[in-house]
């Protein structure tokens, strides 16, 4: 079993759609947890942090749940330029360790 | 943007052969950290460098090593390479215990014919 696991998508939704991400971690050690974007060809960047209490950023909003050992991540009314491939990622003895990402087409 | 600088972006080897790819941190950052991004693939920790010494590995051979320098650069080496090791190398910088955001350079990809 891998140590983060995500939805394989891809995802192709209309554009003003709201899009759900799912994402599970085995490690219960985990200590941070993060979402990254990932452009076609280009190095992944970091979305958001995600903490318990949940957080929002415009339209994107992340949620943890330690007891579960599952992290989400809202995306709504999105737009074309949501397009991307989106990466969890936990923080793990230091280390960063990331699922295999969620492939999201918006479409017009 | 991040600071964080590769090289070289793109390169060929072939089988068999060995390559040197190198990473330069962001400023005051003390922890590098290698990645390995095949295509479709989300990036598989390599291994971690912290003032200097290897600070924890990933399910990666031997043929994979690296250094970090004083300066807290870094390279990553790949001997006998294999058709397999063709991905996107990708080298993040952090400052170890302030929350542990790691900033992502823009890669070295690497084809092996």
């Amino acid at each position: 079993r891998k140590e983060v696991e995500q939805d394989p998508g891809p995802f192709n939704v209309p554009e003003g759609a709201t899009v759900a991400f799912n994402c599970t971690y085995s490690n219960s050690a985990s200590q941070s947890f993060f979402w990254y974007r990932q452009d076609c060809r280009k190095e992944p960047k970091l979305l958001m942090s995600v903490y318990s209490s949940g957080n929002e950023d415009g339209r994107f909003t992340a949620q943890l749940n330690r007891a579960s050992q599952y992290i989400s991540l809202l995306i709504r009314d999105s737009k074309l330029s949501d397009s991307a491939t989106y990466l969890c990622a936990v923080n793990r003895d230091d280390k960063i360790i990331f699922g295999k990402g969620t492939r999201l087409h918006i479409l017009p | 943007e991040t600071g964080v600088t590769q090289s070289p972006t793109h390169l060929i080897k072939t089988r068999g052969q060995q390559v040197t790819l190198r990473c330069s941190s962001q400023s005051g950052h003390n922890t590098v950290s290698w990645y390995q991004q095949a295509l479709g693939q989300g990036p598989q920790f390599i291994f971690q460098y912290y003032r200097e010494e290897e600070n924890g590995r990933g399910n990666f051979p031997p043929r994979f090593s690296g250094l970090q320098f004083p300066n807290y650069s870094s390279e990553l080496n790949v001997n006998a390479l294999e058709l397999d090791d063709s991905a996107l190398y990708l080298c993040a910088s952090s400052l170890r215990g302030r929350g542990n955001t790691i900033y992502f350079g823009e890669g070295s990809w690497l084809t092996v014919v």
